[in-house]
């Protein structure tokens, strides 16, 4: 099952502006992570913020965390066309046998030049 | 440090056929998880090993089964297969525990059945 849902699906900007994707989630968690995948290939973590965490940064990257509204947002700024990729958030669930980090089905960011 | 990798990167099976898929995560980390991506549901978690012991698994069929090895590489196999288990896996490993720590994925096994 779903825990994390990103907004928008997808999304398309130009080179320079800033990219902005949402994650919301419906039960508690210790930990969000962000992930970044491009075609074809594997993912790549981007940044791990802890529930007891607000925001936090990481070159471009900037993710925040509200846990009374069960949301976080990841601020890419400066976009450049290597951006492109598909972005998830994953949360840990406890699903049947135990704890797992369980992904959203992603927001498709297209940066052109 | 070398990273995750994941064999073969492509096959094609024929329904009713198994597969084995192998894994080998970063050198030191003892947490191995598998997930399933497709385009209609996502990426779906499949299980997840921690010092050979199978510590999670996903809601997946029985034909579905892993195990991990005592130097940490891990395989899963997927028995009798069907037309729906064609498929991204993704192998991902981690320091810590899976869901507490940042996973490093592999490229996958793009598993297409026939």
């Amino acid at each position: 099952s779903q825990q994390g849902e990103e907004d928008p699906q997808a999304l398309s900007i130009q080179e320079g502006e800033n990219a902005t994707m949402n994650c919301s989630y419906k039960t508690s968690i210790n930990n969000l992570q962000w992930y970044r995948q491009n075609s074809g290939r594997g993912l790549v973590h981007l940044i791990l913020i802890r529930s007891n965490e607000r925001e936090k940064h990481s070159g471009r990257l900037r993710v925040t965390l509200d846990t009374s509204k069960k949301s976080s947002s990841l601020l890419i700024t400066a976009s450049r066309a290597a951006d492109t990729a598909s972005y998830f958030c994953a949360t840990d669930q406890i699903t049947g046998t135990g704890t797992a980090l369980i992904f959203g089905k992603g927001t498709t960011l297209s940066v052109s030049s | 440090k070398a990273g995750v990798t994941q064999t073969p990167r492509y096959l094609i099976k024929t329904r009713g056929q198994q597969v084995t898929l192998s894994c080998s995560p970063i050198s030191g980390h003892r947490s191995v998880s598998w997930y399933q991506q497709t385009p209609g549901q996502g990426l779906q978690f499949l299980f997840e090993y921690f010092s050979e012991t199978q510590r999670n698994k996903g809601n997946f069929p029985g034909r579905f089964s892993g195990r991990q090895f005592s130097n940490s590489r891990s395989e899963m196999n997927v028995s009798t297969l069907e037309l729906g288990d064609s498929a991204l896996y993704l192998c991902a490993s981690s320091s810590g525990q899976g869901y507490n720590s940042p996973l490093h994925f592999g490229n996958g096994t793009r598993l297409t059945v026939t």
